[in-house]
């Protein structure tokens, strides 16, 4: 079964603080999709990342960075010198990557609420 | 022009009522999914159709139904609402081939938040 665990709840900084968001999933799948889902206040949904298992490679954009990490089955997600836009809720997410078959609905895990002060 | 768009954003409404929240996606996409997001803000997968058929009915009670008159569209109706129904929900669509780049990424509607009394 798939299942994605992010074990921080809550964290607070003051900004210009650098932040991890931890993310830890289990999936038997060989081939798979992670994702992070950002939940502002206003309440919509917004992707930010999508990373393939095979692509093991770091990723930055802006002052967002991941660190995946296959051998830890983690996912993590750096804001550097957070900013007070940033506070909202953050969701990693799992899918099965089934080369084109359709039913590959994305697992959650249970979001950690960022709150960045001024 | 909204990608993913619900309706009614907000409905309250009494126990023992029927409702039906609308979705509709002009991405072209070929799937389409709703997800219930609760007060701890866990989100979970409800229903997924691909191309109108059915792929995803999670453990959900009977009372949800969903439809797709097309590809574009899936709406949610609720039979006899209960206080428990009280949640966000989300329409999302995707595309389901692996090798396209946005492959699998969801695009969320803004949510229609239901309030049972």
């Amino acid at each position: 079964a798939q299942k994605v665990t992010q074990a921080q709840t809550e964290i607070s900084v003051v900004e210009k603080e650098d932040v991890t968001l931890d993310c830890v999933y289990e999936t038997r799948d060989t081939t798979y999709y992670l994702f992070w889902y950002k939940q502002p206040p206003s309440g919509e949904l917004v992707f930010l990342i999508r990373r393939n298992s095979f692509d093991e490679q770091n990723e930055i954009s802006g002052r967002y960075s991941w660190n995946f990490q296959k051998s830890t089955s983690s996912f993590n997600f750096t804001i550097t010198a957070s900013q007070v836009v940033d506070s909202a809720v953050y969701f990693c997410a799992l899918s099965e990557a089934r080369g084109g078959q359709a039913g590959t609905a994305l697992i959650f895990g249970k979001g950690t609420t960022l709150s960045v002060s001024s | 022009d909204t990608a993913v768009s619900q309706t009614p954003k907000y409905l309250v409404t009494q126990m023992g009522n029927d409702k039906s929240i609308k979705c509709e996606q002009n991405l072209g996409h070929d799937t389409m999914y709703w997800y219930k997001q609760d007060s701890k803000k866990f989100l979970k997968i409800m229903f997924s159709y691909n191309n109108k058929e059915l792929i995803i009915n999670e453990t959900v009670p009977n009372r949800f139904s969903p439809k797709s008159p097309d590809k574009a569209h899936l709406n949610l109706h609720i039979n006899s609402l209960e206080l428990g129904d009280s949640a966000v929900y989300f329409c999302a669509s995707s595309h389901t081939s692996g090798r396209l780049p946005g492959a699998n990424v969801l695009t969320f509607g803004a949510g229609s938040r239901l309030t049972v009394l």
